[in-house]
């Protein structure tokens, strides 16, 4: 069974661009979780998806991101425009409905804003 | 409003010895779950072990073990035989808010001696 996917691995942009993060969640997983993860903290969540929901974004820097995720599968996260403090590791979690304590993870991307 | 307290930001242990990972929390919640995670320097998330706010026993998993001690709110990490593979960050997280809110803690990073 493949795991969650993200792409791109890496990235790196010059501030007040624009960038965008896709995720793939494990077949058959309704719940899908972006969370934010700087350097020498633990993840932050930034939205949690019930299918193409979004039913927590409460942690989300609406002014300059946005995400979502058509038909409840893929999902895709944006940053614009990009500043400086946002870099850090963006990581896609997925989990079986009502297991949110079982979260998959991808292996993020590590975004550097010069 | 739920925290994870991670007081332990680096541990050392010799190969083969027992070691406890502390994670203390404070929640308003009745029900909620407490869960580890481990990041190797690779980057993924890797899950580790869970415990229901209501289960009566701690929770295992093969060398892992969960000292759950609901009085005093901790939810410390065991690893007993500890491995040269098991040097890595834990991240002990909470699932409150009737289990849809995630929070994860600062981390602690493990390093095993041989």
């Amino acid at each position: 069974e493949a795991g969650v996917v993200q792409s791109p691995r890496y990235k790196i942009i010059e501030k007040k661009q624009p960038v965008a993060f896709w995720c793939n969640p494990i077949s058959g997983h309704n719940t899908l979780y972006w969370y934010r993860q700087n350097l020498g903290q633990g993840p932050e969540l930034l939205i949690r998806y019930e299918n193409e929901e979004a039913v927590d974004d409460s942690q989300l820097p609406k002014d300059r991101f946005s995400a979502e995720r058509l038909k409840g599968v893929d999902s895709t996260l944006k940053i614009q425009p990009a500043e400086l403090g946002d870099s850090a590791v963006y990581l896609c979690a997925s989990s079986p409905r009502g297991k949110g304590y079982e979260q998959y993870f991808g292996p993020g991307t590590r975004l550097t804003v010069t | 409003a739920q925290k994870i307290t991670q007081t332990q930001p680096g541990m050392f242990v010799q190969e083969k010895e027992a070691v406890t990972l502390d994670c203390t929390y404070d929640t308003s919640d009745q029900s909620y779950g407490l869960f580890w995670y481990k990041q190797p320097s690779s980057g993924e998330m890797i899950f580790l072990i869970y415990q229901g706010s209501y289960d009566e026993q701690n929770a295992t998993e093969g060398r892992y073990s969960l000292n759950f001690q609901k009085a005093r709110k901790s939810a410390n990490l065991v690893i007993s035989a500890s491995q040269l593979g098991d040097s890595a960050m834990y991240f002990c997280a909470m699932l409150g808010g009737g289990y849809q809110k995630v929070t994860f803690g600062t981390g602690t990073k493990l390093q095993v001696i041989p």
